[in-house]
């Protein structure tokens, strides 16, 4: 089946420090991959995508490269404000099938950021 | 234009009691989907809809039990509260596409 693998957490950083989260998943075909956003009482957000191999989604600062080789979606942002502090979740959907374009969560990746 | 509404946002039960989540979209979207959220877990989908009237099950299904009777509605339901159900419920629904996720802001149940 269909897994994301996101690295472990809680990160904390101060303002403008550079900004990785790893993430690596597992599936079969080739997925949709997606990064969502849940700001503190909120629901979650899409925050990028990307659909095909070498594909670079960006949105707000961050980016994420599909590598289809090394089977994974990090998510960077080069400099971090206090108002990015949210959980990151990593997701990707595996088309076709009897997916029904069902999301795969990772565990999600608390970041705070301090001024 | 509200999106995805959810009902209630809170709601303490105890153990073996009952209740049912609500989730309202206004946006004709066909498909619907219920996930819980726990710390370390990330979303896990407990049921979803294709369309008014069906309904399929998730990942973790057992204590729940959902209807579609109407296309704008999806309805969660706990029969016997138990308080490993003790969690953050979301519902989304989306398009045909995959891109079109919208998610409800959440309702945080605690069963004691």
């Amino acid at each position: 089946g269909n897994s994301v693998t996101q690295m472990e957490g809680p990160v904390t950083l101060s303002e403008e420090a550079f900004l990785t989260i790893n993430c690596t998943y597992t599936a079969t075909g080739y997925p949709s991959l997606f990064w969502y956003v849940q700001y503190p009482g909120e629901g979650l957000q899409l925050l990028l995508k990307a659909t095909k191999a070498d594909d670079k989604g960006s949105n707000k600062g961050f980016e994420a490269t599909y590598r289809k080789e090394t089977t994974s979606f990090h998510l960077e942002k080069g400099s971090v404000q206090v108002s990015d502090s949210a959980v990151y979740f990593c997701a990707l959907i595996s088309a076709g099938g009897t997916s029904y374009g069902k999301l795969t969560f990772g565990q999600g990746t608390i970041l705070t950021v301090h001024p | 234009n509200a999106g995805v509404t959810q009902t209630p946002k809170f709601r303490v039960l105890k153990t073996g009691q009952s209740m049912t989540l609500l989730c309202a979209q206004d946006m004709n979207h066909e498909y619907m989907y219920w996930y819980r959220q726990d710390p370390g877990m990330g979303l896990r989908l407990i049921h979803y809809s294709v369309g008014e009237g069906t309904t399929a099950k998730g990942e973790v299904p057992d204590g729940y039990n959902v209807s579609r009777l109407k296309k704008q509605n999806f309805l969660l339901g706990l029969e016997s509260a138990a308080p490993s159900q003790t969690s953050v419920y979301f519902c989304a629904s989306r398009g045909d596409g995959y891109y079109g996720y919208t998610f409800g802001s959440g309702t945080r149940l605690t069963v004691v």
